[in-house]
């Protein structure tokens, strides 16, 4: 069965400190790996990964993926309580002609000011 | 450009009563994605339609169901709901199926 893990589950920072949230996939068939941030009900959009090492960058976040080991990692330097909210990561696998996204339970980051 | 769009927001159902959702996808986008959201599972993939034919299903029971119209808005229904239903019903939007999803607000069932 195809699994997404994610950790923690939830982290307390104080606003601008550094932090690393984790993702590690089992999958059958993998295409891209996602990182959405879900602040009240819709998940926004953060980055999609295909390539292992290639890191991505947008501002203060910033993903790798890694799919040798089969996890991803996403950064958040400078945390601002604006960046509170439920980090979801989500394997997108390609099935039976179409695609699904497979998601982790997501990582609850509260900033503290 | 509009997103995507689901109604109702908000729903209140009776155990065994039935409910329809819908959903409304990006214009030109001829995918749509339904996902179910508790916070015990996380968000769990229910269907995916594109051109008006499922294409791929989750594992979830017969009661839940769904459909796309020829304009690409799609519906689900869930028959004779149970208390565990209550969630958060998502639904995504991409050109074909693959890269670039976007999500609407969702529609937050409780069933009493």
């Amino acid at each position: 069965e195809d699994k997404v893990v994610q950790s923690p589950l939830s982290l307390v920072v104080h606003e601008g400190d550094t932090v690393t949230l984790n993702c590690s996939y089992e999958v059958t068939n993998f295409r891209s790996l996602l990182w959405y941030k879900q602040e009240k009900k819709a998940p926004t959009f953060l980055f999609m990964l295909t390539s292992s090492g290639i890191e991505k960058k947008s501002g203060r976040l910033s993903s790798i993926l890694d799919k040798k080991e089969l996890f991803s990692i996403l950064n958040i330097t400078a945390t601002q309580t604006g960046d509170s909210a439920v980090y979801l990561c989500a394997v997108e696998s390609p099935q039976g002609g179409s695609e699904k996204l497979v998601f982790g339970k997501g990582t609850k980051l509260t900033v503290n000011p | 450009k509009a997103g995507v769009t689901q109604t109702p927001r908000y729903l209140i159902k009776t155990r065994g009563q039935q409910v329809t959702l819908s959903c409304s996808p990006i214009s030109g986008h001829r995918s749509v994605s339904w996902y179910q959201q508790t916070p015990g599972q996380g968000l769990q993939f229910l269907f995916e339609y594109f051109s008006e034919t499922q294409r791929n299903k989750g594992n979830f029971p017969g009661r839940f169901s769904g459909r796309q119209f020829s304009n690409s808005r799609s519906e689900m229904n869930v028959s004779t709901l149970e208390l565990g239903d209550s969630a958060l019903y998502l639904c995504a939007s991409s050109l074909s199926g693959n890269y670039g999803y976007t999500f609407g607000s969702g529609t937050r069932l409780t069933v009493v």
